[in-house]
């Protein structure tokens, strides 16, 4: 079982919106990971857990704050963010031997 | 530094052609190597992987052998469906930081009956 769930699939925001993107997954994963993929490119890391502690923030900006409340959730909470900020945003896990990194279906995001 | 380059797509196939979509890596130590598939509207979803140079990775069909002395990593597949079409990801990480993937720009497949 490999799977990694993502709500909601669709959200559109405006830009003085508060607003969340959430992340599970119950395969005893303990490294999460958010990233973030513009439309025919390849997806960009933006933020790595590992064992509930932010290990990895590529200078992603402010707007964006992540939280691992546990070790089987992970949330993206979105606040005045900017039209180019629209995108599919993509959560991922994987074991603690970092053999593989598995991907949700994703969250795509439109701000208006 | 370390990357990874695909070849330049859209491949379009017919169905039952022979796929090669070719990846190339520079790295330094051993990395990893990996095949992701992104479907059309969805995420994307591990394909294959390789460990170490001569592994062969395999699913669904599809083949990629770790060729460490030419530092690729293709794929092929022998007889491609129209259900094949997506974008196609090679990917690696690096031995000694695992957490961050590296991609190559993808190469879109479509594949037409």
């Amino acid at each position: 079982d490999t799977e990694v769930t993502q709500t909601p699939k669709h959200l559109v925001m405006g830009m003085t919106n508060k607003k969340s993107l959430k992340c599970e997954q119950h395969m005893g994963h303990r490294a999460m990971y958010w990233y973030k993929q513009k439309a025919k490119k390849p997806p960009e890391l933006m933020f790595v857990y590992s064992y509930e502690k932010l290990s990895i923030n590529e200078s992603v900006p402010s707007r964006f704050s992540p939280e691992c409340p546990n070790s089987s959730l992970l949330n993206l909470h979105l606040h005045a963010l900017q039209p180019e900020d629209s995108a599919l945003y993509l959560c991922a896990s994987s074991r603690p031997d970092r053999d593989t990194i598995y991907f949700g279906e994703g969250s795509w995001l439109t701000v208006v | 530094g370390n990357s990874v380059t695909q070849m330049e797509g859209p491949v379009t196939l017919s169905e039952e052609a022979f796929l090669t979509i070719n990846c190339t890596y520079t790295a330094t130590g051993y990395p990893s190597l990996f095949w992701y598939v992104q479907y059309p509207g969805e995420g994307l979803q591990l394909l294959l992987k390789a460990t170490k140079a001569d592994d062969k990775g395999s699913n669904k069909g599809f083949e990629a052998t770790y060729r460490k002395e030419t530092t690729s990593f293709h794929l092929e597949k022998g007889s491609v469906q129209v259900s094949d079409s997506a974008v196609y990801f090679c990917a690696l990480t690096q031995s000694y930081n695992t957490d961050k993937l590296i991609f190559g720009t993808g190469t879109r497949l479509q594949v037409f009956p």
